[in-house]
């Protein structure tokens, strides 16, 4: 069964610094997801990106964060600056078309921020 | 914005029992609703879901209704074992270029055997 691949699956991150999530998408799904869950939270939802461009944003999507499709196969999630509230587990997901078919999420990256 | 509320938060019951979660949504314009398993440091993993051009789907032991006048759908699961013991979440999207999906809450189910 086709799987979205996360890298690393764990990130240790001092404050301040940035950091970079990678996520390969199952290969021919057209709209791609991030998500993170706070431990014991809720799965809630960053961005969305279809198109070669972001779709549907958050609240918690501000600034600090970026997504990018560099080169066709990977899709990336970039925070500039990273607080502790932003430690989390962060998931890709990507989906073939919409109306949620073939909707599926990668493994997680667990982002610490110390 | 759309918002998911999700019930109960926790639910404990004997194996070989039902589970019944309710949740149920704020904007009339979501029509679709998967349902997703998650254990321990795990992703969410899709275990059913329902287009808004159906009230019932049934897959084994596992149901979910939607009623779209009340804005609620369940998940039922029948005959419960051990192994359904997760925290299991219910999500709301809207057909539209952001796909987005807006969780609940999420219902820890603890199956004893």
């Amino acid at each position: 069964e086709p799987e979205v691949t996360q890298t690393p699956s764990h990130q240790v991150t001092q404050m301040g610094q940035e950091v970079i999530l990678r996520c390969v998408p199952i290969s021919n799904h057209l709209y791609f997801y991030w998500y993170r869950q706070i431990l014991g939270q809720k799965v809630e939802f960053l961005v969305s990106f279809y198109n070669n461009e972001i779709s549907e944003k958050s609240e918690i999507f501000d600034d600090q964060f970026s997504v990018e499709r560099p080169d066709g196969s990977n899709f990336t999630l970039k925070i500039r600056s990273t607080k502790l509230e932003d430690s989390a587990m962060y998931f890709c997901a990507s989906s073939e078309r919409a109306w949620g078919y073939g909707y599926t999420f990668g493994s997680g990256t667990r982002l610490t921020v110390v | 914005g759309e918002n998911v509320e999700q019930h109960p938060s926790t639910l404990s019951v004997q194996e070989g029992d039902s589970a019944v979660i309710k949740c149920t949504y704020s904007d009339s314009a979501s029509n679709y609703f998967p349902w997703y398993k998650q254990e321990l440091g795990k992703r969410p993993q899709l275990i059913i879901d329902i287009r808004s051009n159906v009230g019932e789907k049934k897959d084994q032991r596992i149901a979910v209704t939607l009623n779209k006048t009340a804005k609620h759908f369940s998940l039922h699961i029948t005959e419960t074992q051990p192994e359904d013991s997760a925290v299991y979440f219910c999500a709301a999207s809207i057909d539209n270029a952001g796909n987005m999906l807006t969780f609940g809450g999420g219902t820890r189910l603890m199956v004893k055997p």
